[in-house]
């Protein structure tokens, strides 16, 4: 069965550009959640989404956006990138977010914005 | 708002030797979990173990069990003979049961672990 996969794997962007990060969570899940990873703030949760509706969003400028499909996949928008959003961004997945379900990361998409 | 907090940027042990990482962590509700992920050089971030907080009997996978104190609200991870393979970063983690399910993870800034063979 194939994990969380995410795409794309590596990318750069220049400054004031927005990007777009796409998430296929495991099969089955429908529950998924974005996070970010830098050196100075470690691992910070962006938003997540179960069924297409937003359930939660961290405290990110409105710059950062995501979205979920009816089949589950996901995407996350930044734009007017800015030096600071360089960052590994992780999405992970479970099967409903039900208290007590496993949440299963993938590899992450590493952006670098210059 | 949950904090977790890891004292220990780093740490290091012998191969086959044990060692313990600490975590601390401040909430005011009273049913939670708790999580140790380990993230290897790949960056994916894998499931260690995790810890109910009503249940009082400490989680235990393997080589790896933790020693869950509700009321000092501390969480450490012990992991037993260590393989070269367990060097990596560890991070604690917190989920509270928020709106009756959420996947939001708050995450302790973690903790290098070295294994030296």
């Amino acid at each position: 069965k194939a994990g969380v996969t995410q795409t794309p794997r590596y990318l750069i962007k220049t400054r004031g550009q927005q990007v777009t990060l796409s998430c296929s969570p495991i099969s089955g899940h429908r529950s998924v959640s974005w996070y970010q990873q830098t050196p100075g703030q470690g691992l910070q949760f962006l938003f997540e989404y179960f069924s297409e509706t937003q359930r939660n969003k961290g405290n990110f400028p409105g710059r950062f956006s995501g979205r979920q499909f009816s089949n589950s996949r996901s995407e996350m928008n930044v734009s007017t990138l800015e030096l600071g959003d360089s960052a590994l961004y992780l999405c992970a997945s479970s099967k409903d977010a039900s208290y007590g379900n496993t949440i299963y990361f993938g590899e992450g998409s590493w952006l670098t914005v210059v | 708002a949950q904090t977790v907090t890891q004292s220990q940027p780093e740490m290091s042990v012998q191969e086959a030797e044990t060692v313990t990482l600490s975590c601390t962590y401040d909430t005011s509700e009273s049913d939670y979990y708790l999580f140790w992920y380990k993230q290897p050089p790949s960056r994916q971030m894998i499931l260690v173990i995790r810890q109910e907080a009503y249940k009082q009997q400490n989680a235990t996978e393997n080589r790896f069990s933790v020693n869950f104190q509700k009321a000092a609200k501390s969480f450490s991870l012990k992991i037993s003979d260590s393989q070269l393979g367990d060097a990596a970063m560890y991070f604690c983690a917190y989920r509270s049961d928020f709106q009756g399910g959420s996947e939001k993870l708050v995450f302790g800034k973690g903790t290098k672990l070295t294994v030296n063979p």
